[in-house]
């Protein structure tokens, strides 16, 4: 398995604070995404980053921002928690872009916000 | 515009017999598309992946899909059910250069003994 953690696993908020999620890798990949997975949706991409420092939106990227100052660490801010972004979120890796790379997925983390 | 579309949100079959999760795409170059597993409160997991070298892609786990293009169609299959197969199946399409992965809504598969 790819060396993916995320933290906090579970966590329940209330709107209007600030929360974020952290993404940890252990296999040097350059690429790192992180998704939300709801009922009906599948997941969508939230925002992706190609390298440090270097990061671009995704299909649902209003309300979130992301950073990435050490190639291992992806993390994930919602500026001010509203109850539409409760949802399950997933941080995944991969080695290249530009040819069929496989995206490797972390065990996820549920986001209630109350 | 990438998309793919899962017919059936669940499909329950028996133990043994055959299994078929539908995937249809919508692309206007060749894509490249994925299957992977989630097993409950877990990530996702990759069962296979076409990227145009054979037609027929066998995976992990006894399963197989075949790209059909002018089905636009993805299908995956496996001869005999086992009831650790159940699990939702979520179907993916990329292309070239593109930066991310556009899911399909997932098919949960129950399996009876």
């Amino acid at each position: 398995d790819a060396g993916i953690t995320q933290s906090p696993r579970h966590k329940v908020t209330e709107t209007g604070t600030p929360v974020t999620l952290r993404c940890h890798q252990t296999e040097n990949h350059r690429y790192m995404y992180w998704y939300r997975q709801d009922p009906g949706h599948g997941l969508r991409l939230i925002h992706y980053s190609y390298g440090v420092k270097d990061t671009d939106k995704g299909e649902v990227s209003d309300g979130y921002s992301v950073s990435r100052s050490k190639t291992e660490d992806f993390l994930l801010t919602l500026e001010s928690a509203t109850s539409s972004q409760t949802s399950v979120y997933f941080c995944a890796i991969s080695e290249f872009q530009g040819r069929p790379d496989t995206q490797y997925f972390g065990p996820g983390t549920r986001l209630t916000v109350l | 515009a990438q998309s793919v579309t899962q017919l059936g949100s669940h499909v329950s079959v028996s133990e043994g017999a055959l299994v078929l999760l539908r995937c249809n795409y919508s692309s206007s170059v060749p894509p490249y598309l994925f299957w992977y597993v989630q097993y409950p409160n877990q990530g996702l997991q990759l069962l296979l992946k076409y990227t145009s070298a054979a037609t027929l892609v066998k995976g992990i786990n006894g399963f197989e899909a075949e790209f059909k293009k002018s089905e636009t169609s993805f299908h995956l299959t496996k001869p005999s059910a086992h009831m650790s197969d159940a699990a939702e199946y979520f179907c993916a399409v990329t292309e070239t250069g593109a930066n991310n992965l556009f899911f399909g809504t997932g098919t949960r598969l129950t399996v009876i003994p």
